[in-house]
């Protein structure tokens, strides 16, 4: 079974401040993880990816996300926040050892950037 | 490209009632799967399609269905509607993979069709 944790239902940041949005995972075999934002009354919208390689992946809109294996993390990050972040994210994963495109998506981070 | 289009937008039922809902993948996408996104149980996997064969299975009831056809375009279907399935419906689209294990590619999403069930 694969499973995702996202431990903060909301994060406060300040625009211009780094911000970073924790994800933690749990697969059987290698993770393939993902990040999405949505915004209101809107479907989501795919940031980045992880499957293989450098351990920091770059994405869209500035943002960037670490996977470190020991601590099966994979927190989204960006050095300057803006207001127009202010969305619903989302990590989700995919278990690589089985068929298919299976997402499995955690509880979701509403951030929040304000002035 | 175009993106993912769904349709209706939205739909309002009434209980016992069924509804069908539409999918149109990004032109060459050949994998659909559909989602379920409610505020009490965030987003779940219902199922997905390849090929017009059923590749994946989420923890639904029978009563959600869906299917392929041969242009890729995908349709689910809910019989026999109760409250608890009022939710976002969400229709993903990804690559062109062929067969081999689990796809690299990333799922591209639609709009979403929002289902009201009185």
């Amino acid at each position: 079974a694969q499973s995702v944790a996202q431990p903060e239902d909301q994060v406060n940041v300040a625009e211009g401040n780094p911000l970073t949005v924790k994800c933690t995972y749990s697969v059987s075999g290698n993770p393939y993880l993902f990040w999405y934002v949505q915004y209101p009354n809107r479907g989501l919208q795919f940031l980045l990816k992880y499957i293989t390689g450098d351990n920091l992946v770059k994405g869209s809109y500035g943002f960037e996300a670490e996977f470190n294996k020991s601590q099966t993390s994979f927190h989204l990050k960006k050095p300057s926040a803006l207001v127009s972040d202010s969305a619903l994210y989302f990590c989700a994963v995919r278990d690589g050892a089985g068929g298919g495109n299976k997402l499995t998506f955690g509880t979701g981070t509403q951030l929040k950037v304000e002035l | 490209k175009a993106g993912v289009t769904q349709t209706p937008r939205y739909l309002i039922k009434t209980r016992g009632q069924q509804v069908t809902l539409s999918c149109s993948p990004i032109s060459g996408h050949r994998s659909v799967s559909w989602y379920q996104q409610t505020p009490g149980q965030g987003l779940q996997f219902l199922f997905e399609y390849f090929s017009e064969t059923q590749r994946n299975k989420g923890n639904f009831p029978g009563r959600f269905s869906g299917r392929q056809f041969s242009n890729s375009r995908s349709e689910m279907n809910v019989s026999t509607l109760e409250l608890g399935d009022s939710a976002l419906y969400l229709c993903a689209s990804s690559g062109t993979r062929t067969s081999g294990p689990a796809s690299t590619d990333t799922q591209y999403f639609g709009p979403g069709t929002r289902l009201t069930v009185l």
